[in-house]
């Protein structure tokens, strides 16, 4: 079965920076691109970026640019999303999923990992 | 940047359909998905490529993409369908989702 297991999220301080980490098992990791999304609980889906297969190309929502930064381990397989200067806003569940490129669409999600931005 | 429409909320009563849609300029012309998230759970992959089901999701969802909208049809709608909606569409190569829209059946 494919699985994906977000870490890394907890509590850090307005300017500080976190790595958060998906596990994936169950599909082979380095065939498929990758995402990130989050969510304010209680709001919305916002799509942050995606990753393609082999790490070389990536792409970004405008509005986090030059602060987040997604990579991935295929050895390790394992995906990551660096988020620097860390503001009250980013404060969300942050999901990482699964992108089924034939068929336009993002198959699995994993269940999360919450990250509270808060002095 | 590509914006995708849906109303927040739609009321349907146990048995009956329910309608979902999603509005954006010419959503037609490009592949879309919905996606359904219960409380304190991940989404779920209920539609995709429009109107294609992924294994293990009923066939009382269904789906349609035309013009500027798109629509989620859930027939025969059941309590467990109670969740929220969510549309997902591609801008080049960027993910857009919609705001999403609470199903209340009742």
């Amino acid at each position: 079965d494919v699985q994906l297991v977000e870490s890394g999220g907890g509590l850090v301080q307005p300017g500080g920076s976190l790595r958060l980490s998906c596990a994936a098992s169950g599909f082979i990791f380095s065939n498929h691109w990758m995402h990130w999304v989050r969510q304010v609980p209680g709001k919305g889906l916002v799509w942050l970026s995606r990753i393609n297969s082999d790490g070389r190309s990536t792409y970004y929502v405008d509005s986090v640019k030059g602060r987040f930064t997604i990579s991935r381990d295929n050895a390790k397989n394992t995906l990551y999303l660096q988020i620097n200067s860390l503001r009250a806003e980013d404060t969300a569940i942050y999901f990482c999923a699964r992108e089924f490129a034939s068929r336009w669409t993002v198959d699995y999600w994993g269940q999360g990992t919450l990250v509270t931005v808060s002095s | 940047s590509y914006v995708l429409t849906q109303p927040p909320s739609v009321s349907v009563s146990p048995g009956q359909t329910a309608s979902i849609s999603c509005s954006g300029d010419n959503l037609g012309a490009k592949y879309a998905s919905w996606y359904q998230q219960k409380p304190g759970q991940s989404p779920v992959l209920v539609i995709y490529q429009d109107d294609k089901r992924p294994s293990g999701i009923p066939e009382r969802f269904s789906g349609s993409n035309s013009g500027n909208t798109l629509t989620l049809t859930i027939s025969g709608t059941q309590a467990m369908d109670e969740a929220d909606y969510y549309c997902q569409a591609w801008d080049n190569s960027i993910v857009v989702f919609g705001g999403g829209t609470k199903l209340t059946v009742l």
